[in-house]
């Protein structure tokens, strides 16, 4: 059981590039988030989806695009990459029970742009 | 918006002790609150999650109190061991359809032998 998958587990982009983290899971579960953790910041919000074809803004979207065109996929778009995205992200899964929102990690991206 | 702080940003203690952990939230009253642990280079690990409803919940050496009247969360290790060390985050829903969390920025604990 896969669970969350990011790929890839490291990045370095220079200032400009583009490029699009990958978070697939297998748990059909209908929600996903993804967040940036920096030293100090703690994990914050990026963008999380609700289901197929429905997505919203966390704490700090900018700079950041998502879509969801299929349950198991949620991929973050770095349009044109910034030294103030260096950062670890991480992908997470969850859904609703009676019992709450417990979320699911991946492993993480390490991401450093130069 | 509402917010999350662990005051803590380390703590140590020695094998044996209890570890006590404290999160606080403002601007918001959550359903529910939960617990991850999270190691060097991996992704926060589930550990708790307590309901609006309860005061305390167990699970083996964890317990975890909910006071919303002081809208604040202690989280309890008793016998801490060295395996213990991690750093612990509180998350609360990021909005009231409970459909993504917000964390707080983590307490280290550091168990020394």
């Amino acid at each position: 059981n896969a669970g969350v998958t990011q790929t890839p587990k490291f990045q370095v982009l220079k200032t400009g590039q583009s490029m699009t983290l990958q978070c697939a899971q297998d748990m059909n579960h209908e929600y996903m988030s993804w967040y940036r953790q920096d030293p100090g910041m703690g994990l914050r919000l990026i963008h999380y989806s609700v289901g197929a074809g429905i997505t919203d803004q966390g704490e700090v979207p900018n700079g950041y695009n998502v879509s969801r065109s299929t349950t198991e996929d949620f991929p973050l778009r770095l349009l044109s990459a910034a030294p103030s995205q260096t950062s670890v992200y991480f992908c997470a899964s969850s859904a609703t029970s009676l019992w709450g929102t417990e979320a699911f990690f991946g492993q993480g991206t390490r991401l450093t742009v130069v | 918006s509402q917010k999350i702080e662990q005051n803590s940003e380390a703590l140590n203690i020695q094998e044996g002790k209890t570890a006590t952990l404290t999160c606080n939230y403002t601007n918001y009253s959550p359903a529910y609150l939960q617990w991850y642990r999270q190691d060097p280079g991996r992704g926060p690990v589930f550990l708790l999650l307590i309901r609006e409803n309860e005061k305390e919940k167990r699970k083996e050496r964890l317990k975890v109190t909910f006071d919303t009247t002081l809208k604040q969360s202690l989280f309890h290790i008793t016998a801490s061991q060295p395996a213990d060390s991690a750093t612990y985050l509180c998350a609360l829903e990021a909005n009231q359809a409970g459909t993504a969390l917000i964390f707080g920025k983590g307490t280290t604990l550091s168990v020394s032998s």
